[in-house]
């Protein structure tokens, strides 16, 4: 059926170091959108990638969406405490106007 | 705005009650989601609304559940009768319909139920 894998499914990083989530999907996406959930909160949506190769940047944070549009990926760089949580991508396919989410990775910090 | 607003945020219940899990909507937004959110199954899509009319039920589990929006600013989710494996947050999120500039999805806080 229509997916979006994403990895790794936990990522344990000391302070300070990088952080990489992978999806990919099996058909051409038309956007993918990225989302993080706190610890204990809901879903909050961060970015939207639509063009072939974008390359976006929030501060630290940095996304990719690939340019065959069937793959995308999240950077973090020197990882910090606030950084805690889950982060989801979500695909958007024009054919059933439907998010397909993946499964999230988990960005634990180690103490 | 508000955002989205669930209610009630925690819910407790047997097993075999009726659960109604309610949602407002951010307005002028004109599609509507449930989720729900477990260790083991993850972020599951439940069902979706687009101008109040349910377009994909597919995830609905099974017959217990059940899901309605009257009008653009109110929808339920109804389980009858609940089980214990139904114990999960469910998150009810808006946006505006695919084909608009920007059609990011709005979660609300969530209910976290617990059926025992």
């Amino acid at each position: 059926g229509q997916q979006v894998m994403q990895i790794p499914q936990y990522q344990h990083v000391q302070e300070g170091e990088d952080f990489t989530t992978y999806c990919n999907s099996s058909t051409t996406l038309s956007n993918i959108q990225w989302y993080k959930q706190r610890p204990g909160g809901h879903p909050v949506f961060l970015i939207q990638l639509v063009k072939s190769g974008e390359v976006k940047k929030q501060k630290r944070l940095t996304f990719q969406f690939g340019e065959a549009k069937k793959n995308s990926s999240l950077h973090i760089t020197a990882t910090q405490t606030t950084d805690v949580g889950t982060y989801f991508c979500a695909g958007f396919r024009d054919s059933n106007y439907q998010l397909i989410w993946g499964a999230g990775t988990k960005l634990i910090i180690k103490p | 705005d508000a955002g989205v607003i669930q209610s009630p945020r925690h819910e407790v219940t047997e097993m075999g009650q009726e659960v109604t899990l309610r949602c407002k909507p951010i307005s002028g937004h004109n599609s509507l989601f449930w989720y729900r959110q477990t260790m083991m199954r993850g972020l599951e899509l439940l069902i979706y609304f687009n101008n109040n009319v349910p377009i994909d039920d597919s995830g609905m589990p099974e017959d217990r559940f059940s899901a309605k929006m009257p009008n653009a600013s109110f929808s339920t989710l109804k389980i009858q009768p609940s089980e214990p494996r139904d114990s999960a947050v469910y998150f009810c999120a808006s946006s505006l319909m695919p084909g608009t500039a920007s059609y990011e999805q709005y979660f609300g806080p969530g209910t976290r139920l617990t059926v025992t």
